[in-house]
């Protein structure tokens, strides 16, 4: 099973602010990796697949990076509604896995 | 526009099965390869299993082997998960979810399933 571990598991940061969120995997997963956001009380929504795709109506300051084992998601300008619990999951082996979440909240 | 639709909320008890199911509204349930994910409370995401449309078969966590069976009745565009054997552990929120690639673009409202004696 490809284990995938993000870092931080909380990022506070301010309005207006960069945000750079990690994934790591266990082993290679090529570029079959995809990030997503959670609100409380709400579904998980994609937000990048296969590693730097934007999923439809994903505003351009979300981005994705990386090959392999290493991955990253970056927020240009943080807005208000972007405070969540973001996870990246892995499609390229079963089982079909998720990291353990890293939770963005407001400084 | 794939739309998901999930049962309401369960309240089992220890050693009892509860059965999700999820309606597919906007493509037939044929076309999609279903997925069921959970959350328990303040935790993260969990997969639970899902179609294989490469081999046509459903593939378990192993985790949940022989305690969970995912079906579809293609007739009402209905997919079902079962989870046998309930423990504490298993009160979550169950989800499915769908989309292209196993990614997961749509996702159903969640059930909660609560085990309490």
């Amino acid at each position: 099973e490809i284990v995938l571990t993000q870092s931080p598991a909380t990022l506070s940061l301010s309005p207006g602010e960069r945000a750079t969120l990690s994934c790591r995997a266990s082993q290679s997963v090529s570029s079959y990796l995809a990030w997503y956001q959670q609100k409380p009380g709400q579904a998980p929504r994609l937000l990048i697949y296969d590693a730097s795709n934007r999923a439809t109506g994903i505003p351009a300051r979300f981005s994705g990076s990386g090959s392999g084992t290493d991955f990253t998601l970056t927020i240009s300008s943080l807005e208000p509604e972007d405070f969540a619990v973001y996870y990246c999951q892995q499609r390229s082996n079963w089982p079909k896995t998720f990291g353990q979440g890293t939770k963005l909240e407001i400084k | 526009q794939v739309q998901l639709v999930q049962s309401g909320a369960e309240v089992k008890k220890p050693g009892a099965s509860v059965k999700v199911s999820c309606k597919v509204s906007g493509y037939t349930l044929t076309e999609l390869s279903m997925h069921w994910v959970r959350q328990a409370p303040g935790k993260g995401l969990e997969w639970m299993g899902g179609f294989d449309p490469e081999d046509g078969e459903t593939i378990y966590a192993q985790k949940f082997q022989g305690r969970v069976t995912m079906t579809e009745d293609t007739s009402t565009d209905t997919a079902y998960m079962e989870l046998s054997s309930l423990r504490s552990e298993d009160t979550a929120v169950y989800y499915c979810a769908t989309g292209d690639g196993y990614y997961f673009d749509y996702w159903g409202q969640g059930t909660l399933v609560t085990v309490s004696s």
